[in-house]
């Protein structure tokens, strides 16, 4: 069976750091894509990043560029979304998903973590 | 980047009628690359539809996708009590963006 585990809830303050985390099973670690998903409260989705674990193949969306770093241990199966400043505004729930590899494009997002909640606040 | 907006934004439906959700993008999707989920609250997305008319595993055949190029439509033939939901369309030919969604509800 597929699973996705991603890390608890975090209560930060605005201009710490986090790294939050997705854990993979079931399947080649390696051979799918992994994506980050925000969505703020009340809001949509919004497509972040992407990683393959097998090349470490990292692609961003020009909204998250430079705001947010995406890694992966293939090791540990395990994908990051870490931030070094965090801001109230990163305030959302975030969701790491797998996709299948198209000959380097990844597919749709067909399997899904059970999401990760992350308030910034002072 | 390629946008897709979604109409409507609620749609206000009886169980058992037909819902007809659109997604339109900015510019032509590769390859019919165009995907469906379902999300209700509280739950991460689930995948309905890939490659623009394609159910994924476990879908029922009350779901259905077509379309092509900037113009792509989810269907639910009946509308049972567990379909009301919001409903996201993503393109994932070039780069990936959601759309903003459509919100079925009861009326």
């Amino acid at each position: 069976e597929v699973q996705l585990v991603q890390s608890g809830a975090e209560v930060k303050k605005p201009g710490e750091s986090l790294k939050i985390s997705c854990k993979g099973s079931g399947y080649s670690f390696t051979s799918y894509w992994i994506g980050w998903v925000r969505q703020m409260p009340g809001k949509g989705l919004e497509w972040m990043g992407i990683i393959y674990p097998g090349d470490s193949d990292t692609r961003y969306s020009p909204s998250f560029q430079g705001q947010v770093t995406i890694s992966a241990d293939k090791s540990i199966s395990t994908a990051y979304l870490q931030w070094s400043s965090l801001k109230a505004s990163d305030t959302a729930m975030y969701y790491c998903a797998s996709a299948l590899d198209y000959g380097g494009i990844p597919s749709a997002f067909d399997y899904w973590g059970q999401g990760t909640l992350v308030t910034v606040s002072s | 980047e390629i946008v897709l907006t979604q109409s409507p934004g609620t749609l206000s439906l009886s169980p058992g009628e037909r819902a007809t959700l659109s997604c339109r993008a900015s510019q032509s999707v590769s390859s019919s690359y165009l995907a469906w989920y379902q999300q209700k609250p509280g739950q991460a997305p689930r995948l309905l539809i890939y490659g623009a008319s394609s159910r994924a595993t476990g879908i029922p055949d009350r779901f259905s996708g077509s379309g092509s190029g900037t113009d792509f439509t989810l269907t639910i033939s009946r509308l049972e009590p567990e379909d009301f939901a919001v409903y996201y369309c993503q393109q994932y030919g070039t780069a990936l963006t959601f759309g903003g969604g459509t919100k079925v509800e009861i009326k």
